[in-house]
């Protein structure tokens, strides 16, 4: 079985301009999450999908963050305009149902904004 | 905001030697996960004690867990150069799976 997919796998910007993820789960998995990971740190959520709607983005900095899950399978997290600060590691995970335990990771998108 | 405070923030032993990792947390949880991350890669679950549960094994590792100091120990027996990673505690709580992490203890297996 394959696992999470993520692409690209390091990105590097100059600040101001746009990014973005692309993320596939494994195949079946309904819950698809977006996390940030900071450097020495461990991952933040960012966005959880279930299906197609997002239903925790409360961590999503809405002014320059946006995410879709169209047909509730693949995802895009996107970054516009990126800042310095948004280097980091942005993780995808998915599991099979909302109430399912464990998560199944991507190996992450490294992006470094210059 | 992080949930989870692993303790040591790093670990250097030599192979064969048992390493010990602990978790504290600050709310009440429905279970209490542990990943592994290598270097450059995404997260592994490697095990997952609810919290009416207070020991749970997996091959090498062992987990415990006290609800009452709200905190829970990871130990790799019989260490290998394999296990160097980074390991993570993670809190789920009542409702939907979310996980809070903590910031992870470093783990260095020397041969």
């Amino acid at each position: 079985e394959a696992g999470v997919v993520q692409s690209p796998r390091y990105k590097i910007i100059e600040k101001k301009q746009p990014v973005a993820f692309w993320c596939n789960p494994i195949s079946g998995h309904n819950t698809l999450y977006w996390y940030l990971q900071n450097l020495g740190q461990g991952p933040e959520l960012l966005i959880r999908y279930e299906n197609e709607e997002a239903v925790d983005d409360s961590q999503l900095p809405k002014d320059r963050f946006s995410a879709e899950r169209l047909k509730g399978v693949d995802s895009t997290l996107k970054i516009q305009p990126a800042e310095l600060g948004d280097s980091a590691v942005y993780l995808c995970a998915s599991s099979p149902l909302r109430d399912y335990n464990e998560q199944f990771f991507g190996p992450g998108t490294r992006l470094t904004v210059l | 905001s992080q949930q989870g405070e692993e303790d040591p923030q790093a670990l250097s032993i030599q192979e064969g030697e048992n390493a010990t990792m602990n978790c504290s947390y600050k709310t009440s949880i429905n279970n209490l996960q542990w990943y592994r991350q290598n270097s450059g890669r995404g997260l592994v679950h490697l095990i997952l004690i609810r919290s009416n549960e207070r020991e749970k094994h997996s091959g090498r590792l062992r987990v415990t867990l006290d609800t009452s100091k709200k905190s829970s120990s990871l130990l790799i027996t019989a260490s290998r150069a394999a296990d160097t990673a980074s390991y993570f505690c993670a809190t789920s709580g009542r409702g939907y799976n979310k996980l809070i992490f903590g910031a992870g203890t470093r783990l260095a297996v020397h041969p």
